[in-house]
């Protein structure tokens, strides 16, 4: 089984409020990550947790915050968002910060 | 450091063949290879650790010069299903951060 969820699919949030996304893999993989990904561009690394430690901040702003509360799950907490953070934001896990990425659905996140 | 990805876009007839290029300019560990369809997430395709390592996955099959720090991407005997948008993403020798190239386009008609 190589299946990373998240949850929700889809977000619209306005700018002041607060949200969070949420990841899940059962794969007893560990290192996971947080990558943001704009139409026809690259996925960007945000965030990197191996063995539940934050380990990479790609110099994210903080109204972006990264949470582990176990080997299986990963959270993204939002707040005070801009439109310019609308973008699809991807989950992916890995047995190891070395090996390959399982990637999830994504959520679709809109900033109006 | 971001790899380069070549070409941008490519656009096949079935059964016709293509090469994706990624190279980098630093020392690399491992070269990674996804495929991601319109709208959905990118899906793994293969990992290449060793220089001048292949590696296959049914049609696609891929290679990495360690010397040169390069690595190719073959669609062989291409189909619809290969349509999408391939990223090499490359691992540094010194560091564990997966850095993604810009994508290829790949387009495969009947």
């Amino acid at each position: 089984d190589t299946e990373v969820t998240q949850t929700p699919k889809h977000l619209v949030m306005g700018m002041t409020n607060k949200k969070s996304l949420k990841c899940e893999q059962h794969m007893g993989h560990r290192a996971m990550y947080w990558y943001k990904q704009k139409a026809k561009k690259p996925p960007e690394l945000m965030f990197v947790y191996s063995y539940e430690k934050l380990s990479i901040n790609e110099s994210v702003p903080s109204r972006f915050s990264p949470e582990c509360p176990n080997s299986s799950l990963l959270n993204l907490h939002l707040h005070a968002l801009q439109p310019e953070d609308s973008a699809l934001y991807l989950c992916a896990s890995a047995a190891g910060t070395s090996y390959e990425q399982y990637f999830g659905p994504g959520t679709r996140l809109t900033v109006t | 450091q971001q790899p380069v990805q070549s070409p941008q876009a490519v656009i096949l007839r079935e059964g016709e063949d293509a090469v994706i290029n990624c190279s980098s300019s630093k020392a690399l560990y491992s070269v990674h290879w996804y495929r991601q369809k319109h709208g959905e997430a990118p899906v793994f395709l293969m990992i290449l650790l060793k220089g001048g390592e292949q590696k296959g996955h049914e049609k696609i099959s891929a290679s990495f010069n360690e010397k040169k720090q390069q690595s190719s991407l073959y669609l062989t005997a291409s189909q619809l299903s290969y349509s999408g948008t391939y990223f090499c993403g490359t691992v540094l020798a010194n560091d564990y951060k997966l850095s993604f190239g810009a994508g290829t386009t790949v387009t495969v008609r009947a």
